[in-house]
């Protein structure tokens, strides 16, 4: 079991690139989040997948696009990156279950230049 | 509208005492709160969590507190190991929210040799 992998593990873009930040769980876990670490700003919540088919805005949704492809795989696109979009990005999923779990990937650190 | 707050940015500790971990929050429909513990360049990992129905979890050296009336919650670690040295966030769930996590923005535990 690899859990929840990330790719990249780094990159960096010019102002109004654009990406796609990928994420695959094994876990068969039917939920799936994205969130950004910033400096002294702890975890937020820029979108989620209850499951598969759906998407919802977490906290920080400005600026970027979410696509469920399967229950595995879960995308973050910036469509114009911004400086302001400098960050660590963390995939997570879920276990089903009132337990409420979540198991992250290792983050992707992406600089916008 | 900072729901869950981890007043202290860092901590330090000798090895072997006790590491005491704080947390408050604000949000009366929280119902479940996590620990996760992180190391530099990797992503979060589950350390401890309790239910709003119970008062205390114990894990081997890892004990989280809860205290409702208070809306504050401990993580304590006894005795403290070097491996220990990590940023420790708190995270709360609402009840009926969708699986959502709140964390607050971490507090560096450093445990010395």
């Amino acid at each position: 079991n690899a859990g929840v992998t990330q790719t990249p593990k780094f990159q960096v873009l010019k102002t109004g690139q654009s990406m796609t930040l990928q994420c695959a769980q094994d876990m068969n876990h039917n939920s799936m989040y994205w969130y950004r670490q910033d400096p002294g700003m702890g975890l937020r919540l820029i979108y989620y997948s209850a499951s598969e088919g759906t998407t919802d805005k977490g906290e920080v949704p400005n600026g970027y696009n979410v696509s469920r492809l399967n229950k595995r795989e879960f995308s973050l696109r910036l469509e114009s990156a911004a400086p302001s979009q400098t960050s660590v990005y963390f995939c997570a999923s879920r276990t089903s279950g009132y337990t409420d779990t979540q198991y992250f990937g290792p983050g992707t650190r992406l600089t916008v230049l | 509208d900072q729901q869950v707050k981890q007043n202290s940015p860092s901590l330090s500790v000798q090895e072997g005492r006790i590491s005491i971990l704080n947390c408050d929050y604000t949000n009366s429909m929280f119902d479940y709160f996590l620990w996760y513990k992180k190391y530099p360049a990797e992503g979060p990992t589950f350390l401890i969590s309790i239910s709003s129905i119970k008062d205390k979890n114990e894990d081997g050296r890892f004990t989280v507190f809860l205290n409702k009336s208070a809306k504050h919650l401990s993580l304590h670690i006894v005795p403290s190991q070097p491996g220990d040295s990590a940023v420790y966030f708190c995270a709360a769930r609402s009840g009926g929210s969708n699986y959502k996590l709140t964390f607050g923005k971490g507090t560096l535990l450093t445990v010395n040799p």
